[in-house]
């Protein structure tokens, strides 16, 4: 089963401190997306990556970093975590095709800053 | 800039009664679209998608999307609801472009009544 594992389900973090989300595809596909979940706002997207070392920023990128070193592993980091960055973090995951194959999420990461 | 407009946040439903959930679109170009469902606690499972083909889209669990290019919609629908299809439920368009980034609807939440 294909599968889009992010490494946490659950976090709580310090204002102030660096956070680390990761995410492993083990599809082999190209391209790999960070979102977050808000009520009554949907998705939206933070960063994106296309191929390896690079990247591409989204519809709100400010707060964020990202790095992808491998194909199948792309990281979302906090420089420094604010409780305005309290959210559900959701990780995909599409091959160039992704028209037709649509796209694989991972289960999501509810971070808490306080 | 592509971008999709849910028209109802919250629906609800008797077991046993038809399910309309709206969403209108805008999109510069051909879009792609789709219907993905979130149930409590997990991530984001594809129901349908339209890529420029029929119109009328059946999907998985007895959902379907028509494509109404003149109305801009994309309305999901589904005859006969059932207790299990209670989720929140996220229109999608995709710009076509590069990596194929998906622009998410703010979500309808449907609830169903026995």
């Amino acid at each position: 089963d294909v599968k889009v594992t992010q490494s946490s389900r659950y976090l709580v973090k310090r204002t102030g401190e660096k956070v680390f989300l990761e995410c492993v595809q083990d599809m082999d596909h190209e391209n790999m997306f960070w979102y977050r979940q808000d009520p009554g706002l949907g998705l939206r997207l933070i960063y994106f990556s296309y191929d390896v070392k690079m990247k591409e920023k989204g519809d709100i990128p400010e707060g964020y970093s990202v790095s992808r070193e491998k194909k199948e592993r792309f990281s979302l980091i906090l420089e420094s975590a604010s409780t305005n960055q309290t959210s559900m973090y959701l990780c995909a995951s599409s091959s160039q095709g992704a028209m037709d194959y649509g796209y694989t999420f991972g289960s999501g990461t509810r971070l808490t800053v306080v | 800039a592509q971008s999709v407009t849910q028209l109802d946040s919250h629906v609800s439903v008797s077991e046993g009664t038809p399910v309309l959930l709206r969403c209108n679109y805008s999109s510069s170009y051909s879009p792609s679209l789709f219907w993905y469902v979130q149930h409590p606690n997990k991530g984001l499972q594809l129901l349908l998608k339209y890529t420029s083909a029929a119109t009328l889209v059946k999907g998985i669990n007895g959902f379907e999307a028509e494509f109404k290019k003149s109305e801009t919609s994309f309305h999901l629908t589904k005859p006969s609801a059932h207790m299990s299809d209670a989720a929140e439920y996220f229109c999608v368009v995709s710009d076509g472009q590069g990596a194929q980034k998906l622009v998410f609807g703010q979500g309808t939440r449907l609830t169903i009544n026995p």
